[in-house]
Formats: C-alpha cells, structure tokens, sequence
C-alpha cells in the first residue's frame, strides 16, 4: 500500500519561498499525475498541479508564475515550490497521486500546516 | 467558495442511509464520468470511497454508493454506522484550466 507524506517548514515568512516534500513510499513515482493541493482556513480546496512522467508538469493558472513542481525519483520524492508568499498562502498543502486513467486521487498525505507570517 | 456545492451537514441515525449531494456545472460533473469521493477523519489522510462516479476500489466499504445525474453527483451512505462519521468531498475532473474542481466537504454524524 502507498503512503505519502509531507514535510516541510510550518512557518514561511511573507516574500519568501515555500517549500515541501512528499515522500512516497511502497510504490513506483512513474506513471502517475504527483498532485499538490491545499486548503486555505476557511475555504474549499485547491488543486494546485502536478508532475507527471518525471518532467511534464500543469499547473493552477493562478499559482502558475510562482511554483515550480519536481521529482526526485532516487529518493522517491516530489518536492513543490511557492515564491514570493502571502498570507493567501496560508494553508494546509497535501500530496497526493492522481490516476491518469480515471482522474482520481488514490492515494493522499495527510497534510501539513504552512502559515505565512512574519 | 468551493467549485462544487455539498451541503455542510449530514446527519442519521444508525442503520438508516443517507445522501450527499454535490453539484457542479456543465463543465465538469455534467460533462465528464470523472468524480470522486473522498473520506476524511480528523488527523487522517483523505480515502478514497468512490471513483469514476460510481466505482467503489479495493478496501471501499460495500455501503457505499455513488451516482450522477446532470450536473449533481450523490453519494449514499447505507446502513449507518458509528465509524461513518466523518467529512467526505467531491472531486471532479472540470474543462476548465483548473483540470480539477472540489466540493466544500460534509460533515457526517451519527446520531
């Protein structure tokens, strides 16, 4: 069974770059959409984008100028990356793998906290 | 504001069956076969419950069922347990730029 899980700062200071892992274990990092979402307080949640095949990435056209989706696939890790963050950032960031066949996500982490705040 | 509209609350008493609705627009649920369910509890990652509208996978209870018409998808919770208490949200594939869309999440309770 996979299992995902994030690791990063909890606290990113405002203009700074955010930064996360999310490491995969029992299972392969080829042949599936590696996803990022994130929920803000109080609102819905957001797909943010994902890599696929190790070098294809989509992106959230609002996200898209300041993030940068990456794999590692010797250390079974895909890492994202947010610059110049705002409070709008604020949220709890999940990985997750997406089916390419069925567009859905089979598997998630269980999430972790970054609040933007100087 | 979520994409997909789920009412915020749910509640039954054991053994009873219930109904999550979760509407979206002719740019995803009504136009793509492609929506999901998810379970959360507190602390725990999201599980998946059903996918491709109606699929349940492997380790998915059985009283779990899901299905769409138009614009709306619906799970249904039959036979009521304590363990079902939890959120659950939709998910779908949309045309839009975005290429995914949720629902606000609903709280289950079990009376």
């Amino acid at each position: 069974q996979v299992q995902l899980q994030e690791s990063g700062p909890g606290l990113v200071k405002p203009s700074e770059t955010l930064s996360l892992t999310c490491t995969v274990s029992g299972g392969p990092t080829s042949r599936y959409y590696w996803t990022w979402i994130r929920q803000s307080p109080g609102k819905g949640l957001e797909w943010i984008g994902y890599i696929y095949n190790r070098v294809n990435t989509y992106y959230n056209p609002s996200l898209k100028s300041r993030l940068t989706i990456s794999v590692d696939t010797s250390k079974n890790q895909f890492s994202l990356r947010l610059t110049s963050v705002t409070a709008a950032d604020t949220a709890v960031y999940s990985c997750a793998r997406g089916q390419v066949s069925g567009a859905y996500f089979d598997s998630w982490g269980q999430g972790i906290l970054v609040t933007v705040s100087s | 504001q979520s994409a997909l509209t789920q009412p915020a609350s749910v509640s039954g008493s054991p053994g009873q069956s219930i109904t999550i609705s979760c509407t979206g627009t002719s740019s995803d649920v009504g136009v793509y076969n492609y929506v999901s369910w998810y379970q959360k509890h507190p602390g725990r990652a999201p599980k998946l419950i059903i996918y491709e509208v109606s699929n349940r996978p492997s380790g998915a209870s059985n009283r779990f069922s899901g299905s769409k018409s138009g614009n709306t998808a619906s799970l249904t919770i039959s036979g009521l347990q304590a363990e079902d208490e939890a959120d659950y949200f939709c998910n779908s594939y949309t045309d839009t730029s975005t290429r995914w869309v949720f629902g606000g999440g609903t709280k289950v309770t079990v009376l």
